[in-house]
C-alpha cells in the first residue's frame, strides 16, 4: 500500500502571510493531485502534476512535484480567508484508485 | 450538468440494518469510485469501477457491495450495518483525457451515515 504523509496537520495563519504544505511518500507516484475540501462538501480538484520536477501555478497557489515523483508541495502566497479549508494530496496510477493523505487543515484569520 | 449526485445526504441506521447509498453522474465518465472519510484518516477507497459491468475492491471493501449496471449509476450497499461504518461517504467519477495523463475527477457532496 502506498502511503502519503502530509504536513503540517493544522496551520493557522494571518491574512497576507505565505505558507507551504508538504506531501511525502516513500513510493513513486505516476501522478499526484491536490484537492481543497470545505466543511460539508466533497473535495474539489485543484491540480494534477504528472512529471517529475513539474511546477504548476494557479493564481496564488504554486504546486511542485518532486524530481523523484515521491513528494509534492503546495505554496500559497498572500493567503486570504477564502483559502481556508482542508487541503488533501492524493496519488495513484489511476484516477479511480487514489491514495489520499490525511490532509492539512488551514485557517486564515482576517 | 448536475455533476455527481449522492442520496441521501444524511442517514441514521441501527446495527444490522441494510441500505443502499445512491450515486449518479451525468458526465458520461468511465470511472467511478466510493471513498469513506473518517476523522484523522483521510479518504479511503472502498470500491471502484472502470466501466459498466466492471467493479473491483479498494482498500477497505469489507461490509460493502457495489454494482455498475449503467455508466451513470454506481450504488454502494451496506449489507448489515455496523457502528464501525459510521462515516462520510463520497462518490467520485473521472475519465482520462485522450493523449494525456491529465485526469479529471469530480466528487459528490457526500452522504453522512450514523450507525447506532
Amino acid at each position: 500500500t502506498q502511503l502519503l504523509e502530509q504536513s503540517p496537520q493544522f496551520l493557522s495563519i494571518q491574512e497576507g502571510e505565505n505558507l507551504t504544505v508538504y506531501c511525502n511518500s516513500s513510493s513513486v507516484f505516476s501522478s499526484l493531485q491536490w484537492y481543497r475540501q470545505e466543511p460539508g462538501e466533497g473535495p474539489v480538484l485543484l491540480v494534477t502534476v504528472v512529471t517529475g520536477g513539474e511546477v504548476k501555478k494557479l493564481k496564488r497557489l504554486t504546486f511542485q512535484f518532486g524530481d523523484a515523483r515521491k513528494d509534492s508541495s503546495l505554496h500559497i502566497t498572500a493567503a486570504q480567508p477564502g483559502d481556508t479549508g482542508l487541503y488533501l494530496c492524493a496519488g495513484g496510477r489511476e484516477s479511480y484508485q487514489l491514495t489520499f493523505g490525511k490532509g492539512t487543515k488551514l485557517s486564515v484569520i482576517p | 450538468n448536475a455533476g455527481v449526485t449522492q442520496t441521501p445526504k444524511f442517514q441514521v441506521l441501527k446495527t444490522g440494518q441494510s441500505m443502499t447509498l445512491q450515486c449518479a453522474q451525468d458526465m458520461n465518465h468511465e470511472y467511478m469510485s466510493w471513498y469513506r472519510q473518517d476523522p484523522g484518516m483521510g479518504l479511503r477507497l472502498i470500491h471502484y469501477s472502470v466501466g459498466a459491468g466492471i467493479t473491483d475492491q479498494g482498500e477497505v471493501p469489507n461490509g460493502y457491495n457495489v454494482s455498475r449496471s449503467t455508466t451513470e449509476d454506481f450504488p454502494l450497499r451496506l449489507l448489515s450495518a455496523a457502528p464501525s461504518q459510521t462515516s462520510v461517504y463520497f462518490c467520485a467519477s473521472s475519465y482520462l483525457l485522450s493523449d494525456s495523463r491529465q485526469e479529471t475527477q469530480y466528487f459528490g457532496p457526500g452522504t453522512r451515515l450514523l450507525v447506532l
